[in-house]
């Protein structure tokens, strides 16, 4: 079935360093990827998506490009700050109903 | 606030009694999803509504697992019976059917802890 693979964490990185959280994924078809985010104490939040092959999902100076011909989706950053720290999900919708499978998360944690 | 809200946030409960969870959705989302996270894991999909109907349940709902959309607002979640194993965050998320890709909006989550 469906999956997604993410690398495990936690990872912990010093402030503006640059930050990778490798995600593969196998899917029929052709799924919708995302990037979502669980800050201490709150619920999960979108962080950015992809709808198709090659396209850049980008926000709070986060990205990752949807990869097919490698089934990947790698999260970036050019410089973490503390405030990053959190636990990121990747996950892939696949059908029509939206159905969110996830990764089983990266916690990360920045130093200051 | 207008986002979705879950309640309760914690339950304590002690094995073999039953629970039940509400989620309300943002007002006027038709696509309710139940979802199923332990610690160290990612979430995992439970059930999901398209207005009142039930149109998808997961392997994991057994049935001591029931779900419920009366009238298609609010969403309950019962759990019969309880064991330790069913201890987890059980989450709600509601979205719009506008498009191919809808967004998915989640609630703060029910913790349940089974003793």
């Amino acid at each position: 079935g469906d999956s997604v693979t993410q690398m495990e964490g936690p990872v912990t990185l010093s402030e503006e360093a640059f930050l990778t959280i490798n995600c593969t994924y196998t899917a029929t078809g052709y799924p919708s990827l995302f990037w979502y985010v669980q800050y201490p104490g709150e619920g999960l939040q979108l962080l950015l998506k992809a709808t198709k092959a090659d396209d850049k999902g980008s926000n709070k100076g986060f990205e990752a490009t949807y990869r097919k011909e490698t089934t990947s989706f790698h999260l970036e950053k050019g410089s973490v700050q503390v405030s990053d720290s959190a636990v990121y999900f990747c996950a892939l919708t696949a059908n029509r109903d939206d159905k969110i499978i996830f990764g089983k998360g990266t916690r990360l944690h920045i130093l200051p | 606030d207008t986002g979705v809200s879950q309640d309760p946030r914690h339950k304590i409960t002690k094995r073999g009694q039953n629970v039940t969870f509400r989620c309300d959705p943002i007002s006027e989302h038709n696509r309710l999803y139940w979802y199923r996270q332990t610690l160290g894991q990612g979430p995992e999909f439970l059930t999901y509504f398209q207005n009142e109907a039930q149109l998808e349940k997961s392997r994991l709902l057994s049935d001591r697992f029931s779900a419920e959309r009366p009238k298609g607002s609010f969403s309950t979640l019962e759990i019969q019976r309880t064991e330790q194993g069913d201890s987890a965050m059980y989450l709600c998320a509601s979205s719009p059917d506008r498009g191919r890709v809808n967004e998915q909006f989640f609630g703060p989550g029910t913790r349940l802890t089974v003793l």
